[in-house]
């Protein structure tokens, strides 16, 4: 079955703190997402990659920058954590083709103090 | 670009009784639309899409939506609904030439017995 794993459900951090998020999916996807989803927004897309160590930025991405290294795994890195970047963060893959879903992680609800 | 648009932010029902989430979206080009569900703690999963032919399509545990081009509509309904299909809806939109997907506001559905 798919899997999208992200390492932490929960996370505590203090401003001007470096923070990574991890994602893993074992799909072989080609495509991966990072959304953070906030109470009456929805999800926004903050950065999307299609390929190793390519990257797109998405809607929101300041203040975030990404890493894919390999093709399983895409880093989400909050360079100077700052309390506006509390909210839940999502990962999601796809496999290549535009009708294709995206698969979700359960999320990482990030606290910034 | 796109936008959706979720009509309705929360919709609570008894059980057994009809529903419908609406979702209108806004685009320049050609879409695929999805609406994907998140039950509590977990991440999102994909309920039904439409990619193209029959404008109504149908998911595995009863819920159905239906394509209007004229309308810019992606309504979701199901006949009767149960205490577990308490989740938020999300609705998305994504071009036929692209991997992106845009979300909706998300609809919180809340089953009351």
């Amino acid at each position: 079955d798919v899997k999208v794993t992200q390492s932490s459900r929960y996370l505590v951090k203090r401003t001007g703190e470096k923070v990574f998020l991890e994602c893993v999916q074992d799909m072989d996807h080609e495509n991966m997402f990072w959304y953070r989803q906030d109470p009456g927004l929805g999800l926004r897309l903050i950065y999307f990659s299609y390929d190793v160590k390519m990257k797109e930025k998405g809607d929101i991405p300041e203040g975030y920058s990404v890493s894919r290294e390999k093709k399983e795994r895409f880093s989400l890195i909050l360079e100077s954590a700052s309390t506006n970047q509390t909210s839940m963060y999502l990962c999601a893959s796809s496999s290549t083709g535009y009708n294709q879903p995206q698969h979700f992680g359960d999320g990482t609800r990030l606290s910034i103090l | 670009a796109q936008s959706v648009t979720q009509l309705d932010s929360q919709v609570p029902v008894f059980e057994e009784a009809p529903v419908e989430l609406r979702c209108n979206y806004s685009s320049s080009v050609s879409v695929y639309l999805f609406w994907y569900v998140q039950y509590p703690n977990q991440g999102l999963q994909l309920l039904l899409k439409y990619l193209s032919g029959s404008t109504l399509v149908k998911s595995i545990n009863g819920f159905e939506a239906e394509f209007n081009k004229s309308q810019t509509s992606f309504h979701l309904r199901k006949p009767s609904v149960h205490i577990s299909d308490t989740a938020e809806y999300f609705c998305a939109v994504a071009p036929t030439s692209g991997s992106r997907l845009t979300f909706g506001e998300g609809t919180q559905l809340t089953v009351n017995p």
